[in-house]
């Protein structure tokens, strides 16, 4: 049983696309996380949810959407795609409440953008 | 804010020796630290963790890293590694008022057979 889950895996698209990455988490954890992680391995924090609320947004294009329906998922939308937003997209989730825990993460998308 | 660093990008070791990889963060709070594993084309997986308690821990693995808060430090030690240890690794810290986990660049650990 997988516990934090992304499809796709891999994405191939045009720009100007519109796409979806969707995750889904199975270990009853409060708050989910969208990390990019460029060419040179940076991972840098995209969002954060806790209980459905967005809580963390840094400094990202608005053509980036999450979209919390439920506490187990967190899916990521983004339009009119771009080349530079080629990357591996990486969903975590971990356990805040009563103390802090580690994060989980997927097995990340691999998006490009041609 | 919280930052890390790891010095060194990249470190090549042959295969049975002793190796460490550096990690330093600045806070001004408590803090939470934590080594994750990424192998090629993989999710990060846990490798340890700090939270409370005794300042050395250990992963299954023979991985080990101490929390030091004077110098601000939490590196990685193994003392013989293995073919199978070549992966890259990240450090990473939070806080307990935080909502994310902040990451080192990463090491790229390569076991010379």
């Amino acid at each position: 049983d997988t516990a934090v889950s992304q499809t796709p895996k891999y994405l191939v698209t045009q720009m100007g696309n519109d796409k979806s990455i969707k995750c889904e988490q199975n270990l009853g954890h409060d708050t989910m996380y969208w990390y990019k992680q460029d060419s040179k391995k940076f991972l840098k924090i995209m969002f954060s949810y806790n209980n459905k609320e967005l809580i963390i947004n840094e400094t990202v294009p608005n053509r980036f959407s999450p979209k919390s329906p439920d506490k187990a998922h967190l899916n990521l939308h983004i339009n009119s795609l771009e080349l530079g937003d080629s990357a591996v997209y990486f969903c975590a989730s971990s356990k805040r409440t009563g103390g802090i825990a580690e994060a989980f993460f997927g097995q990340g998308t691999r998006l490009t953008v041609v | 804010a919280q930052s890390v660093t790891q010095l060194d990008s990249q470190v090549p070791v042959f295969e049975e020796a002793p190796v460490e990889l550096r990690c330093n963060y600045s806070s001004s709070v408590s803090v939470y630290l934590f080594w994750y594993v990424q192998y090629p084309n993989q999710g990060l997986q846990l490798l340890l963790k700090y939270l409370s308690g005794s300042t050395l821990v250990e992963s299954i693995n023979g991985f080990e890293a101490e929390f030091n808060k004077s110098q601000t430090s939490f590196h990685l030690r193994k003392p013989s590694v293995h073919i199978s240890d070549t992966a890259e690794y990240f450090c990473a810290v939070s806080t307990g008022t935080g909502n994310q986990f902040y990451f080192g660049t990463g090491t790229s650990l390569t076991v010379i057979p």
